[in-house]
């Protein structure tokens, strides 16, 4: 399968601080890229579709403001937490398809945590 | 009704027996259908897609599709300790670069 790359895998940040995210195809190009959190024990959250090139669009409840995401080339993504706060923290996972209705690929996490 | 279900589970079975996990999802339009597999602290990792009614066999993994009735099944043969995971089954509705996630099934095999 596709190869998809997340960095880093863990960080850990002081409140108010800001982190950045990540995620890159390896060997294919990525028109649109996904981003998800995850807390313990629960499902993938869709948080926002990255687009090349474009705005990233959001999912309802999910702040644009905070939650930064940059789409600057086929293969790259980036997601930027800003202002982190003590609930922010959790999993982020990115994941890339190749085209639509396509298997997704995801990258390895990273875990959150701000103290 | 959620877009895609699953029971949460977990589901048990007895090393070597066949583990047999449900999705069921709502929109009818959706034309591909995925299933993840996620260990604990890790991110998921693609088992199978199935795309057309029928069922798709790759290895002890059968993917296992009804777009009549709306669902989608994966069989897992000879079940091992290390396929204990939660299982995720992931709907792309036609036309579109989104997958709908379903809330998981974790999946014991006792040794």
């Amino acid at each position: 399968g596709a190869v998809v790359s997340q960095h880093p895998s863990r960080v850990i940040c002081k409140s108010g601080t800001s982190v950045k995210i990540e995620c890159r195809s390896l060997d294919f190009q990525a028109t649109t890229m996904f981003w998800y959190r995850q807390f313990p024990k629960q499902s993938l959250m869709l948080m926002a579709t990255s687009n090349e090139g474009s705005k990233a669009t959001y999912e309802q409840g999910v702040e644009k403001d905070k939650f930064l995401i940059n789409h600057a080339s086929l293969t790259l993504s980036t997601l930027t937490v800003t202002s982190a706060h003590p609930e922010d923290s959790s999993f982020y996972i990115c994941s890339a398809g190749r085209g639509a209705n396509t298997e997704a690929f995801f990258g390895q996490g990273t875990r959150l945590t701000v103290v | 009704q959620k877009e895609v279900e699953q029971n949460s589970g977990p589901l048990s079975v007895p090393e070597g027996a066949i583990a047999s996990l449900n999705c069921t999802y709502s929109d009818r339009g959706s034309q591909s259908f995925f299933w993840y597999r996620q260990y604990s602290g890790k991110s998921p990792e693609l088992i199978m897609f199935i795309y057309s009614n029928g069922d798709k066999e790759d290895g002890r993994f059968t993917a296992q599709l009804n777009k009549a009735s709306q669902y989608v099944s994966l069989l897992i043969r000879d079940s091992q300790p290390s396929d204990s995971a939660t299982y995720l089954c992931a709907v792309s509705p036609s036309g579109t670069y989104k997958y709908i996630f379903g809330t998981g099934t974790r999946l014991k095999v006792l040794a």
